[in-house]
C-alpha cells in the first residue's frame, strides 16, 4: 500500500505571495491532518479534515486554510506569505473512525516552504 | 490544557544496547492516546508505536515498546538492541477523546554510537 504523498517537496516563495500544498492520504484513509514544524515552535497542529469537513482547527491566522476533496486528498493554502511561515509542513492520514487502530496517524515526507 | 514533556534534549547509546526515552503527559481526559514518532534528518515523521489509555497491555512493535504507567502519566519508549539507523529525533505525542489533533513534545535527539 502506498504511503502518504505530499507535493511539492520543496518550495521557495516571496513575501506576499500565496501557496498551495497538496497531500494524498493512504488509500482507504479518510482523515487528513496538517502540521507546521519550525525550530522555534516545534510541531503545531493546523487543522484536520474528515469526509470533506473540517473537524478541528489549530490556533493559526485565517491566512491558513484547507480543504478536502471527495477522494480524501487535501490541500492547504497560505495567503499573503510572511517570513515566519517558512517551515516544514507535514500532513498525516488516518482511517478516521473511532476504533483504536483508527487513530494511528501516518505522515508524509513534508513540504519544505521557504519564504524570502 | 494537555501537555507533553520530554526532558531529555539529547541521548547517547552504544550500538546493540537498549535505551529509554522519557515522556510524561498531562491531561484530565479519561480517553486519550499516546504516540511515538521518529524523525530522521530527512524530515519524514515515521510512526513507531501507539498506546490507548484503556489498553491494559504495553504496546510493542518489534524492537520498540512503550512503557505505559498511567498513574504516573508517563509513556516512555524503550528501544532494544539499538542500531546506527536509530539515530534520529524522537517525538512523543498525545491525542485526547475522539479528537485527532496531536500535541507533540519538543523531542529527544538520539545518537547511536558504533
Amino acid at each position: 500500500k502506498a504511503g502518504v504523498t505530499q507535493t511539492p517537496r520543496y518550495l521557495i516563495k516571496t513575501r506576499g505571495q500565496q501557496v498551495t500544498l497538496s497531500c494524498s492520504p493512504i488509500s482507504g484513509h479518510r482523515s487528513v491532518s496538517w502540521y507546521q514544524q519550525t525550530p522555534g515552535q516545534g510541531l503545531q497542529f493546523l487543522f484536520e479534515y474528515f469526509s470533506e469537513t473540517q473537524r478541528n482547527k489549530g490556533n493559526f491566522p485565517g491566512r491558513f486554510s484547507g480543504r478536502q476533496f471527495s477522494n480524501s486528498r487535501s490541500e492547504m493554502n497560505v495567503s499573503t506569505l510572511e517570513l515566519g511561515d517558512s517551515a516544514l509542513y507535514l500532513c498525516a492520514s488516518s482511517v478516521g473512525g473511532s476504533g483504536a487502530s483508527s487513530y494511528e496517524q501516518y505522515f508524509g515526507p513534508g513540504t519544505r516552504l521557504t519564504v524570502t | 490544557a494537555q501537555k507533553i514533556t520530554q526532558t531529555q534534549p539529547g541521548m547517547f547509546v552504544q550500538e546493540k544496547e537498549a535505551v529509554t526515552l522519557d515522556c510524561t503527559y498531562d491531561t484530565s481526559d479519561q480517553s486519550y492516546g499516546l504516540f511515538w514518532y521518529k524523525q530522521p534528518s530527512s524530515g519524514e515523521m515515521i510512526f513507531l508505536i501507539y498506546q490507548g489509555s484503556y489498553d491494559e497491555q504495553n504496546a510493542t512493535e518489534g524492537r520498540y515498546s512503550l512503557n505505559f504507567q498511567k498513574a504516573r502519566k508517563s509513556a516512555n519508549l524503550v528501544i532494544s538492541a539499538s542500531q546506527l539507523g536509530d539515530s534520529a529525533m524522537y517525538f512523543c505525542a498525545m491525542r485526547r477523546g475522539s479528537n485527532y489533533k496531536l500535541t507533540f513534545g519538543k523531542g529527544t535527539l538520539l545518537t547511536v554510537n558504533p
